[in-house]
C-alpha cells in the first residue's frame, strides 16, 4: 500500500461509452498525475496537476478529460475513446518539496473494445 | 530531464546481490537520480534515490560515481519477488512539482 488508491482496477467499455477513473491519495499531498502504459511502451506522462491547478498536458487527446476537485481526488473521465486507448492508466502524488517522492498507485487497466 | 542509458534485461540467482548499472552522463548538478521498479501490470515501486552520496535503505543500495555520470542499484540477496522491470530515473525538481521520464528499464529476472 502506498497511501494512493485507484478505481476501479479494471475497466472494460465500448468506444460509446462514458466512464471515469478515480483516484485518491491520503498522503496529503499536493500534487498529483496521470501517466498512461501501453503494452511493452514505457509510462507516459498525461496530465499533471499542483494544488488542483493543471500545469500540464502532455498532448492528450479531448477523449480524456482530467478532473481535481481537491488536493486528494484526481479523476479521467473517458469518452469515445478508441480501441489503442487501451491500457494501463496510472495515477501518482507528491509532497510537492524538492525532498519528497512520487507514489504510484495500483493502477486501472482499461480494455475498449 | 537527462537521459539515462539501462541494459534491457538481466538475469541473478536467488540469494545473490543483483547489480543493475545506470549510465546518465549528461546529468546535471541538481538532479536526482530515483529508482523504481514495475512487477508485471502493477504500479511503480519507489525503491530509492540520491544526489551525490552513496544510500542505502531496507530494499537496497544506491552507488553514485564521483562524476555522477552513472549509478548502480544493488539488491543484497535478491528473491524470486525482486523479478520485476527496474527504472533509472534523473529528476528535477521544478518549482512544486516534477516529472519523471520513464524510460524501458532493465527487466531483472531472479532465477530459483
Amino acid at each position: 500500500e502506498t497511501g494512493v488508491t485507484q478505481t476501479p482496477r479494471h475497466l472494460v467499455m465500448g468506444m460509446t461509452n462514458k466512464k471515469s477513473l478515480k483516484c485518491e491519495q491520503h498522503l496529503g499531498h499536493n500534487a498529483m498525475y496521470w501517466y498512461k502504459q501501453s503494452a511493452k511502451k514505457p509510462l507516459e506522462l498525461m496530465f499533471v496537476y499542483n494544488f488542483k491547478e493543471q500545469t500540464e498536458n502532455n498532448s492528450v487527446p479531448s477523449r480524456f478529460s482530467p478532473e481535481c476537485p481537491n488536493s486528494s481526488h484526481l479523476f479521467l473521465h473517458l469518452h469515445t475513446l478508441q480501441p489503442e486507448d487501451s491500457a494501463l492508466y496510472l495515477c501518482a502524488s507528491t509532497g510537492g518539496r524538492a525532498t519528497d517522492t512520487q507514489y504510484f498507485g495500483p493502477g486501472t487497466r482499461l480494455t475498449v473494445l | 530531464d537527462a537521459k539515462t542509458t539501462q541494459p534491457p534485461s538481466m538475469d541473478c540467482a536467488e540469494g545473490r546481490a543483483a547489480n543493475l548499472p545506470c549510465n546518465h552522463s549528461t546529468i546535471s548538478g541538481n538532479e536526482y537520480v530515483y529508482w523504481y521498479r514495475q512487477i508485471h501490470s502493477q504500479g511503480p515501486q519507489y525503491i530509492i534515490h540520491g544526489l551525490k552520496n552513496n544510500e542505502t535503505n531496507e530494499m537496497a543500495s544506491l552507488i553514485i560515481t564521483e562524476d555522477r555520470k552513472s549509478s548502480t542499484l544493488i539488491l543484497p540477496h535478491a528473491t524470486l519477488r525482486d523479478t520485476a522491470v527496474y527504472y533509472c530515473i534523473v529528476r528535477r525538481f521544478q518549482g512544486g512539482s516534477e516529472k519523471l521520464v520513464f524510460g524501458k528499464g532493465t527487466k531483472l529476472t531472479v532465477n530459483p
